[in-house]
C-alpha cells in the first residue's frame, strides 16, 4: 500500500489566495484526519472525518479554514482568503478503526 | 485538563545508551496512550501504544511504562542507535468521543551520538 498520500508536498501563495490542499487515505480505511504543525502550537487537530461524514471541527481555526470529503478516497482542506500565520505543516492522517492513525508525509504551507 | 506535558524538550544520548522520555497527564478519561516517531520533513509515525490496565509494554527496543496513579507514562529505548535520531511525541486520547482524538505532547527531539 502507498500510504497516505498529499499533495502538493510544498505550497508557497500570497497572502490573499485561495489554497486548497489534498489527501488520499489509506484504501479501506474509514476514518480521516487533518493535523496542522507549527512550532509555536505543536500538531493540532483540525476536522476528523468518518465515513466521509465530519465529526468534529473544533479545531478548524476560523471560517477562512473548510473542509471536504466527496468520497472515500479524497479529502480537501480550504484556506480562503490565506493569511502568513496560516504558515505550517499540514498533515492527513487515516485509520482502520479511529484507533491507530496513520499520517501522510505533510504539506509545507509558506503563506507571504 | 486537555494536556498532555513532555519531557525533556531535547536529549542527547550515546550509542548503546537508554534514551528516556516522560509524560503527564491531568484527564483521568484518557484510555490511550500511543508514541509516535517523526523524521525530519516525515510524517508522525505510530511507534507504540499502551492502555491503561497493563504497566509496561515492550515492542523491540522500545518500552512503555504507565503509572495510572501518578497519570505518568514514560518510553524508554534500550540501545540507542543514531537511526533513533528523531522527534517523539506522546499522545493520550479520552474515552468517551467515539474516536481517538489524540492529544499530543509538545514533543522531544532525540540525537544519538555515534
Amino acid at each position: 500500500d502507498a500510504g497516505v498520500i498529499q499533495s502538493p508536498r510544498h505550497e508557497v501563495t500570497e497572502m490573499g489566495q485561495e489554497v486548497t490542499l489534498r489527501c488520499k487515505p489509506i484504501s479501506g480505511h474509514n476514518s480521516l484526519f487533518w493535523y496542522r504543525q507549527t512550532m509555536m502550537r505543536g500538531l493540532e487537530l483540525l476536522i476528523y472525518f468518518n465515513n466521509n461524514v465530519p465529526i468534529d471541527d473544533s479545531g478548524m481555526p476560523e471560517d477562512r479554514f473548510s473542509a471536504k470529503m466527496p468520497n472515500a478516497s479524497f479529502s480537501t482542506l480550504k484556506i480562503q482568503p490565506s493569511e502568513p500565520r496560516d504558515s505550517a505543516v499540514y498533515f492527513c492522517a487515516s485509520s482502520p478503526t479511529g484507533n491507530e492513525q496513520y499520517f501522510g508525509p505533510g504539506t509545507r504551507l509558506t503563506v507571504t | 485538563q486537555q494536556q498532555v506535558k513532555q519531557s525533556p524538550q531535547s536529549l542527547i544520548v550515546q550509542k548503546g545508551g537508554i534514551s528516556i522520555i516522560n509524560c503527564a497527564y491531568e484527564n483521568t478519561a484518557f484510555d490511550y496512550f500511543p508514541w509516535y516517531q517523526q523524521f525530519p520533513g516525515k510524517g508522525p509515525a505510530l511507534l507504540i501504544a499502551i492502555r491503561p490496565d497493563v504497566s509496561e509494554k515492550k515492542e523491540g527496543r522500545f518500552t512503555i511504562s504507565f503509572n495510572k496513579s501518578a497519570k505518568q507514562f514514560s518510553l524508554h529505548i534500550m540501545d540507542s542507535q543514531p537511526g533513533d535520531s528523531a522527534t517523539y511525541f506522546c499522545a493520550a486520547s479520552p474515552m468517551n468521543t467515539g474516536f481517538q482524538k489524540l492529544v499530543f505532547g509538545t514533543g522531544t527531539r532525540l540525537l544519538v551520538s555515534p
